[in-house]
């Protein structure tokens, strides 16, 4: 079945600092790839997506790359903000075999001043 | 316009005793989906509504989980007789249409005593 791993957390990093969260898939066929954030007692929102091969989402500064040969999804922030600090869920939506979506566990980001 | 729209916030019940979970979802979206949040699960899909047919119930953990959706728009996630492992945020989604992005409400909390 379709699955996604992603890098535990907590990470923690000084403002300003670059940001890499990994994230891989396994699905078969071709899945659209997303990233949700939920910042401290909101709900989830969808952060950015991509929906074929070498597609790269951005929104906020966040950018990622759906990179087929791989099976990866990795989330890049060049700069983060104390304002970024929130979980962050890579999830695949696989349209040829499910509608529902498949999520990782969740990468807690803790930004500090 | 409005976004999804759940009810309780929160709910704190007594072992063995039955809840209901409403969903409001965006007007207009005809998909609409059920997901849980607990700690040592992750994130799960639980049930995907196209207008009122759930043709997908897979996650459901047990007999004691349903759902209906009426008039294609409100959705209700009945618990039977719950137990303290079905304490969680249960979240709601919608969708335009089957495979579109899914915008989520700010979930339930449910604490099973």
């Amino acid at each position: 079945g379709d699955s996604v791993t992603q890098m535990e957390g907590p990470v923690t990093l000084s403002e300003e600092a670059f940001l890499t969260i990994n994230c891989t898939y396994t699905a078969t066929g071709y899945p659209s790839l997303f990233w949700y954030v939920q910042y401290p007692g909101e709900g989830l929102q969808l952060l950015l997506k991509a929906t074929k091969a070498d597609d790269k989402g951005s929104n906020k500064g966040f950018e990622a790359t759906y990179r087929k040969e791989t099976t990866s999804f990795h989330l890049e922030k060049g700069s983060v903000q104390v304002s970024d600090s929130a979980v962050y869920f890579c999830a695949l939506l696989n349209t040829g075999t499910a509608s529902k979506l498949t999520f990782g566990t969740g990468t807690r980001l803790q930004v500090t001043l | 316009g409005a976004g999804v729209s759940q009810s309780p916030s929160n709910k704190v019940t007594e072992k063995g005793k039955d809840v209901e979970l409403r969903c409001d979802p965006i007007s207009g979206h005809t998909a609409l989906y059920w997901y849980r949040q607990s700690l040592g699960q992750g994130l799960e899909f639980l049930i995907y509504f196209q207008g009122n047919s759930a043709p997908d119930k897979s996650g459901l953990p047990s007999d004691r989980f349903s759902a209906e959706r009426t008039g294609g728009s409100v959705s209700t996630l009945t618990i039977q007789r719950t137990q303290q492992e079905d304490s969680a945020v249960y979240l709601c989604a919608s969708s335009l249409e089957r495979y579109n992005e899914q915008f989520f409400g700010p979930g339930t909390r449910l604490t099973v005593l």
